[in-house]
């Protein structure tokens, strides 16, 4: 889900289990999702991307869902670790930027809390 | 380390002053963007910028102005500043890999208060 401002929504997981990061993005015609991780003081860290042909992609110990027809994105963390504490953004490419790829728009964001 | 590399790493000033913040991408890629990130707004395309020119803008205001320099480092002005223009302003770089263009990587940004 979505917040606006200081109001992340966030999502308390105990170390160990899965996590799942929900995201509802807005243009239809984006092509192009990407997941970033940002932890305090630092700038955003790729996690993972997939495009809109496919609907699941795998990375090490992430996964990525993309729903086109309800214009949802997920993300998976299994076996949650108190490192992957941060704040966690969604971002799709924006047509109207040109179609470049860089040209994202972000989500606001969801706080990962990981309890030892 | 993301490769990007981005100075100052904090900057405080004055209303109505100028200041230039600088970015040096990541070896090898072309392609530089600027990002804003407030409490408010989130996190703000700006500008981008392709091998020296400008390929897309964003929500940038008048009083910005960017560019790329031959080396590929590129700096973000921001000028006649603004109490609200507070704000976190990341740079990120991208390159071609396979014909492809390869994920944004993001530096630490440079915080920025006006006061």
């Amino acid at each position: 889900g979505e917040s606006v401002g200081l109001h992340l929504p966030t999502l308390s997981v105990q170390e160990g289990d899965n996590s799942i990061i929900n995201c509802a993005y807005s243009n239809s015609a984006s092509d192009y999702f990407i997941w970033y991780k940002q932890e305090s003081g630092k700038g955003p860290q790729f996690i993972i991307d997939i495009r809109s042909n496919m609907d699941k992609r795998q990375g090490q110990r992430v996964t990525v869902l993309l729903n086109k027809t309800v214009k949802h994105l997920s993300l998976q963390i299994a076996a949650t670790q108190p490192g992957d504490s941060a704040v966690y953004f969604c971002a799709e490419n924006s047509v109207n930027y040109g179609g470049s790829q860089g040209n994202l728009i972000f989500g606001k964001g969801t706080k990962l809390s990981v309890k030892p | 380390d993301s490769g990007v590399t981005q100075t100052p790493k904090h900057l405080i000033t004055a209303t109505g002053q100028r200041v230039t913040l600088r970015c040096s991408p990541r070896s090898g890629d072309l392609s530089v963007y600027w990002y804003q990130q407030s409490l408010d707004q989130g996190l703000q395309f700006l500008i981008q910028y392709y091998n020296g020119e400008e390929r897309a803008k964003g929500n940038i205001l008048e009083r910005f102005s960017a560019q790329q320099f031959p080396d590929l480092h590129s700096e973000l002005n921001l000028s006649s500043l603004e109490l609200g223009d507070s704000a976190l302003y990341f740079c990120a770089s991208s390159g071609h890999h396979r014909g492809r263009t390869t994920p944004l990587h993001f530096g630490n940004g440079t915080r920025l208060t006006v006061t």
